[in-house]
């Protein structure tokens, strides 16, 4: 099956790093990625749609310079936390469905626990 | 009011026992999907459904377009099915609409 490869899953950093997060879809190619931020007993919070080829297109309150979105090709999106703060500490999990299909079910990442210092 | 709304919050069952979890939309949509969320936050995509009834194992989930009401049966539930379980709509794209997940504890 299709398999949705996110990396790295855990990461502690000081107050101040930017930290990169990718997604890879492994055996697909992926048009279209979605990266989303959940807090503890929260749902997923879509941040943002990842299109390869184009500019990120961003949910309404999520700075678009803090949180930089790079599609380059088919398979790999990556998400980078600028100048990170505590209060960016979260869980971000990216998803993907097959390019060209129309009704295709999602393929989510296993997810990137974030702490910052 | 949120556009999918799931039932109930919480849920603790005895092993073996059947379960129904409840997602209710209130938009147009495409598909409909269960997703199941472990501990670690993994989450797994068990159903994309439009009509009917699709059956896996030991799930089953259901959808009634008329009424927008989905439900999700878990049958001889076993507590390794203790997890999130996440009802989401997609529209004309592929852009998905949660609802706010039911945690179901199952004990041995």
């Amino acid at each position: 099956g299709a398999v949705v490869s996110q990396h790295p899953s855990r990461v502690i950093c000081k107050s101040g790093t930017s930290v990169k997060i990718e997604c890879r879809s492994l055996d697909f190619q992926a048009t279209t990625m979605f990266w989303y931020r959940q807090f503890p007993k929260q749902s997923l919070m879509l941040m943002a749609t990842s299109n390869e080829g184009s500019k990120a297109t961003y949910e309404q309150g999520v700075e678009k310079d803090k949180f930089l979105i790079n599609h380059a090709s088919l398979t790999l999106s990556t998400l980078t936390v600028t100048s990170a703060h505590p209060e960016d500490s979260s869980f971000y999990i990216c998803s993907a469905s097959v390019a060209g299909a129309s009704n295709q079910p999602q393929h989510f990442g296993d997810g990137t626990r974030l702490s910052i210092l | 009011k949120n556009e999918v709304e799931q039932s109930p919050q919480n849920l603790t069952a005895q092993e073996g026992e059947f379960i129904t979890i409840n997602c209710s939309y209130s938009v147009g949509i495409s598909a409909l999907h269960w997703l199941q969320q472990h501990p670690g936050g993994g989450i797994v995509s068990l159903f994309m459904l439009s009509s009917g009834k699709k059956k896996h194992g030991r799930l089953i989930a259901t959808i009634n377009i008329q009424e927008k009401h989905s439900s999700l049966h878990i049958t001889a539930s076993h507590p390794r099915d203790s997890a999130v379980y996440i009802c989401a709509v997609t529209g004309s794209g592929s852009r998905l609409t949660f609802g706010e997940g039911t945690q179901l504890t199952v004990n041995p």
